[in-house]
């Protein structure tokens, strides 16, 4: 099946842990995204690439990493320097510079 | 960067019954696309208008631009329980990479 995946599902973190969120895709999409999501609120873009080993920061980039070393994939990691890292978190893939965006099914992220 | 607005946060009707959407944005675009969100789980595309457009239908769907008034409606017609979800347009932004500047979300509930 085409698709995005995400992994895992639920992740539980002690304050001071770094944390990697998995993305891949199989749609052969160039650009890829995360994005953050809180209760009751839109997406805020954390990070996006629009090409292998290349990406640019989005609204709030401050304390997550990314890489993006193949086009299938984009890591996303959560830093101890995130202050409030307790969300849903969404990689989303899109063909051009255009158009709809594909969506992965998310990764809930709670800090103990 | 800016957000859009959706109005309102939350509608209840009775299955059936027709449910209208509103989002207002603030910048210029090149379209504007409304998405879907069951409760936990990832975005799945409904439907893109081009700035050019002033309406568009897909099967109980129908999306109309205004780009005087910045305003989108969405209108999904002889509702069902299955559309029960958060519902949220984006539009991209010129200035930005085309990067999608996201509303609130309308939390829908269609009452059996």
């Amino acid at each position: 099946d085409g698709g995005i995946t995400q992994s895992p599902k639920y992740l539980f973190r002690k304050e001071g842990q770094n944390v990697t969120l998995s993305c891949e895709q199989n749609l052969n999409h160039d650009a890829m995204y995360w994005y953050r999501q809180d209760p009751g609120q839109g997406l805020r873009l954390i990070y996006y690439s629009q090409i292998v080993n290349d990406f640019q920061k989005g609204d709030i980039a401050e304390g997550y990493s990314v890489s993006r070393e193949k086009k299938e994939s984009f890591p996303l990691t959560v830093t101890s320097a995130q202050k409030n890292p307790t969300a849903f978190y969404l990689c989303a893939t899109r063909q051009g510079w255009t158009g709809e965006l594909f969506f992965g099914e998310g990764s809930r992220l709670t800090v103990l | 960067s800016q957000q859009g607005e959706e109005d309102p946060q939350a509608l209840s009707i009775q299955e059936g019954e027709n449910a209208t959407m509103n989002c207002s944005y603030k910048t210029s675009i090149n379209n504007l696309q409304w998405y879907r969100q069951n409760s936990g789980r990832g975005l799945v595309h409904l439907i893109l208008i081009r700035s050019n457009e002033r309406e568009k239908h897909s099967g109980r769907l129908r999306v109309t631009l205004d780009t005087s008034k910045k305003s989108s409606s969405l209108l999904i017609t002889a509702s069902r329980a299955a559309d029960t979800a958060s519902y949220f347009c984006a539009t991209d932004d010129m200035d930005s990479n085309y990067q999608l500047i996201w509303g609130a979300g309308t939390k829908l509930i269609i009452k059996p």
